[in-house]
């Protein structure tokens, strides 16, 4: 089946550095990535909408400046979470959708669990 | 406007028994409705979808879905509870058009199956 990997799995950091994280579909094109973010005990909420080579949609109360995505090709979307501090500490899922048969089928990263200390 | 609520955070069954997860939504647009699956250090597994089509959804492991408008419901149900179905299930909801994909989800429910 279509896999989605994430990297890394998980990271701590200072208050004040950023952070990358990357997904990327690893055996299919993804014209479209979705970033979540799930805080704990939570549901996963959509944080942004990245489409390859364009600029990414940012669902309301989210902060584009703080949270950069790029989606460079069809297999890579980076969420890169810019002077972190520690009410960013989260779970970050990625998801890639990508067309299917005749329809559009979305496939799940593992997700990356950032601490900023 | 779209929201989902799952009700009961944590089921537990016997192996064996009916599961029963419910799910209720809200949407302002006609709804596409998805269940999803998460084991462990695993990333979402789609189970089955409701996309306009049939109302009943059979999915992978033996689950199924019904969509009853009236309810606003999408309950998932497996006549038989298994013990590798032990995980979280999360109940999401999207729009059409290019809507489509941006999903909202419920909270999630634990299900413990007890041998």
């Amino acid at each position: 089946g279509a896999v989605v990997s994430q990297h890394p799995s998980w990271v701590i950091c200072k208050s004040g550095t950023s952070v990358k994280i990357e997904c990327r579909s690893l055996d299919f094109q993804a014209t479209t990535m979705f970033w979540y973010r799930q805080f704990p005990k939570q549901s996963l909420m959509l944080m942004a909408t990245s489409n390859e080579g364009s600029k990414a949609t940012y669902e309301q109360g989210v902060e584009k400046d703080k949270f950069l995505i790029n989606h460079a090709s069809l297999t890579l979307s980076t969420l890169t979470v810019t002077s972190a501090h520690p009410e960013d500490s989260s779970f970050y899922i990625c998801s890639a959708q990508t067309f299917g048969t005749g329809t559009y089928e979305q496939y799940f990263g593992p997700g990356t669990r950032l601490t900023v200390t | 406007a779209q929201s989902v609520t799952q009700l009961g955070s944590h089921v537990s069954v016997s192996e064996g028994a009916l599961v029963l997860l419910r799910c209720n939504y809200s949407s302002s647009v006609p709804p596409y409705l998805f269940w999803y699956v998460q084991y462990p250090n695993q990333g979402l597994q789609l189970l089955l979808k409701y996309t306009s089509a049939a109302t009943l959804v059979k999915g992978i492991n033996g689950f199924e879905a019904e969509f009853k408008k009236s309810e606003t419901s999408f309950h998932l149900t497996k006549p038989s509870a298994h013990m590798s179905d032990a995980a979280e299930y999360f109940c999401a909801v999207s729009g059409g058009g290019t809507s489509y994909g941006k999903l909202t989800f419920g909270q999630g429910t634990i299900l413990t199956v007890h041998p």
